[in-house]
Formats: structure tokens, C-alpha cells, sequence
């Protein structure tokens, strides 16, 4: 069974300062990743999707990079600000799994303090 | 605007007073899904559908019924609602296609089963 993990659970860092947030894989056989971002009552935002067969995708001050072998995938903001306080999720869909259907971590809860 | 629309956003019920959430997409999608979201345990997927009269379980459908009568409308029905399904409910819609894109959320239900 597939297990996605994102640690730390909160994170809290000065305005400016660059973000890591990590998610882990227990299953490398994946179709793509996602990353989100999830504001209080405003649902999910996806942010960077990428194709098992990518490296990394970039977004603006945004990018994730993806590690199949190892089971991991890192989202990089570069020079963050207040804006980007938020829970961002990571979420994976399985080779061999319906269309659509994702299996997400827990979450990140990040603070950018000014 | 694009978006995918939940009502109601927050509801306050009692065990047995069967329920539907409605979820509602305007980008002509053929995917359509429910996710709920509790605390430490990430989102779960619990019914999806590929396209009008076609729905399946996703991970935990257990209590849930599903119908897509309409390409944009994808409700979701509780019969008999327990304290157990409380949470916090997403709907999400995305495109059917070669390679698969990114899904679009709604701001998510709040319900509180008594």
C-alpha cells in the first residue's frame, strides 16, 4: 500500500528565507506527482504537476523536483513571502491505478513571518 | 470563471437525516471525484466518476452514496449519516486524456455529524 509521507508536519520561517518542503514515497512506481497549496476554506490550488518520466518542473518562484528511485519529491519556493503561508500537499497516483486517483500526504503547514 | 462549486460549505446534522452535498463544475469535465480530508490522515478518495452514468469506489465509500446524471453536477448522499463522517469534504473535476493533468478542487464541505 502506498504511504506518502511529508515531514515536518509545521514549518515556520522569516519572510525572504527559501522554503523545503520533502514528501516521501514508499511505492516508486508512480504516474506523476503533485503538489498543492491549501488555504482555509478555499480548497486546493495545484501548483506543479510532475510526469514520472520528468526530472523537475518549474513555476515562477516555484520548483519541484522529483526522485522515482529514491521515493522522493522536493518543492523549493525561492524568496518566500507572507503570501505563501499556506498547507501545501503532495500527492501521488499510482501506475496501474484509475485515472485520477491520487493519494496524498498529510501536509506541510508553513508560516512566513515578516 | 472557471471553478468547481460545493454546497452547502458548512452543515450541522444528526446521525440518520440522510444528506447530499451537491459539487458542481463549469470547464466541461469528464472526471469528477470526492475526497474527504481528516486530521493526520491526509485526503481519501471516496467515489469517483469518468463520466455520466459511469461512477466507482475510490478508497473509503463505506456510508457514501454517488450518482452523475449530469456531465457537470456529481453529488454526493449520505443515507444514514454517523458521527464517524464527520469531516471535511472536497469535490474535484479534471479533463480525461492522454496524459493526465491537474485536478481542480472545490473550497470543501464542512459537516458535523451529531
Amino acid at each position: 500500500k502506498q504511504e506518502v509521507t511529508q515531514i515536518p508536519a509545521a514549518l515556520s520561517v522569516p519572510e525572504g528565507e527559501n522554503l523545503v518542503l520533502n514528501c516521501s514515497f514508499t511505492d516508486s512506481a508512480i504516474y506523476n506527482l503533485q503538489w498543492f497549496r491549501q488555504d482555509p476554506g478555499k480548497g486546493l490550488t495545484s501548483l506543479l504537476l510532475i510526469q514520472s518520466s520528468q526530472r523537475e518542473q518549474t513555476s515562477g518562484r516555484l520548483n519541484a523536483s522529483l526522485d522515482k528511485s529514491s521515493g522522493r519529491s522536493t518543492l523549493y519556493i525561492a524568496a518566500s513571502q507572507p503570501g505563501d503561508s499556506a498547507t501545501y500537499l503532495c500527492a501521488v497516483r499510482l501506475e496501474g491505478d484509475s485515472w485520477g486517483k491520487l493519494q496524498f500526504g498529510a501536509g506541510t503547514q508553513v508560516v512566513v513571518t515578516p | 470563471e472557471a471553478q468547481v462549486t460545493q454546497n452547502p460549505r458548512y452543515l450541522i446534522t444528526v446521525t440518520g437525516k440522510k444528506l447530499t452535498v451537491t459539487c458542481s463544475q463549469n470547464m466541461n469535465h469528464e472526471y469528477m471525484s470526492w475526497y474527504r480530508q481528516d486530521p493526520g490522515l491526509g485526503l481519501r478518495q471516496i467515489y469517483y466518476s469518468m463520466n455520466v452514468e459511469v461512477t466507482d469506489k475510490g478508497d473509503v465509500p463505506e456510508g457514501y452514496k454517488v450518482s452523475r446524471k449530469e456531465k457537470r453536477n456529481f453529488p454526493l448522499i449520505l443515507e444514514s449519516p454517523s458521527p464517524n463522517q464527520t469531516s471535511l469534504y472536497f469535490c474535484a473535476s479534471s479533463f480525461l486524456g492522454t496524459e493526465e493533468g491537474t485536478q481542480y478542487f472545490g473550497p470543501g464541505t464542512r459537516l458535523l455529524v451529531l
